[in-house]
């Protein structure tokens, strides 16, 4: 069971880049990382997907280095809605197809401040 | 539209009475899951189904029961709820797609459950 270990919080300012690591030692092969944004009194929301190497969508870019064992979410010039908790998700499916648990870190809380 | 729901959104009750969540998505997906969220301690997974009739537990499955008997609906039971199981419940359902990944989870609006 992969667990993942997160910063318990972050501050950042308006315009600036923040980054967000998340380890996961015990990583599977088959296991991809997720990172989701939480609202208060919201469900988590995707934000992306990778399983190696960099992947970048419109809203951010994950960093997985070649040993896997950790994650770098990069936030683009946080404004002040991107105040929320970041969640890594590390799971996947194993090589018959049954689900692997899914194991969300215990979240970081970022805040912007203007 | 694309959504995962949940009801009831709040319920307060008392040690022992037996209740049901429900959960239904109606985005034919095949992954279907429950957390629960608690302050300091972040998303922890109950029970998750990869399809009908096929479930599974998460990291803390006790006093929980799932079923899956239809595809779009995943109800959480609590048989004999105890003060320790007040808690934010989300569900979530997801489509597992080719080489192990699984897509995105969309998550339901969340139960706010509080047992006294």
């Amino acid at each position: 069971l992969a667990k993942t270990t997160q910063p318990i919080s972050m501050d950042s300012y308006e315009g600036q880049e923040v980054n967000i690591t998340c380890s996961h030692n015990n990583i599977a092969t088959n296991d991809y990382i997720t990172w989701y944004q939480q609202f208060p009194s919201q469900g988590p929301r995707f934000i992306i997907q990778g399983y190696k190497t960099k992947v970048t969508n419109e809203v951010a870019s994950l960093f997985i280095p070649a040993d896997r064992k950790s994650s770098t979410l990069s936030l683009p010039r946080v404004s002040l809605s991107d105040t929320a908790v970041y969640y890594c998700l590390v799971g996947g499916r194993t090589s018959s197809g049954s689900a692997r648990q899914l194991t969300f870190g215990s979240g970081t809380q970022l805040t912007v401040l203007p | 539209e694309a959504q995962v729901t949940q009801n009831p959104r709040y319920l307060i009750t008392v040690t022992g009475k037996k209740l049901t969540v429900t959960c239904s998505q109606n985005m034919n997906h095949e992954y279907m899951s429950w957390y629960r969220q608690d302050p300091g301690l972040g998303l922890r997974q109950i029970y998750y189904s990869m399809n009908v009739e096929v479930t599974d537990k998460g990291d803390v499955p006790e006093g929980y029961k799932v079923s899956r008997k239809e595809k779009r609906n995943f109800p959480l039971i609590l048989e004999s709820p105890s003060p320790n199981q007040t808690s934010l419940y989300f569900c979530a359902s997801s489509l597992p797609l080719a080489g192990g990944r699984f897509g995105e989870q969309f998550f339901g609006p969340g139960t706010r459950l509080t047992v006294l």
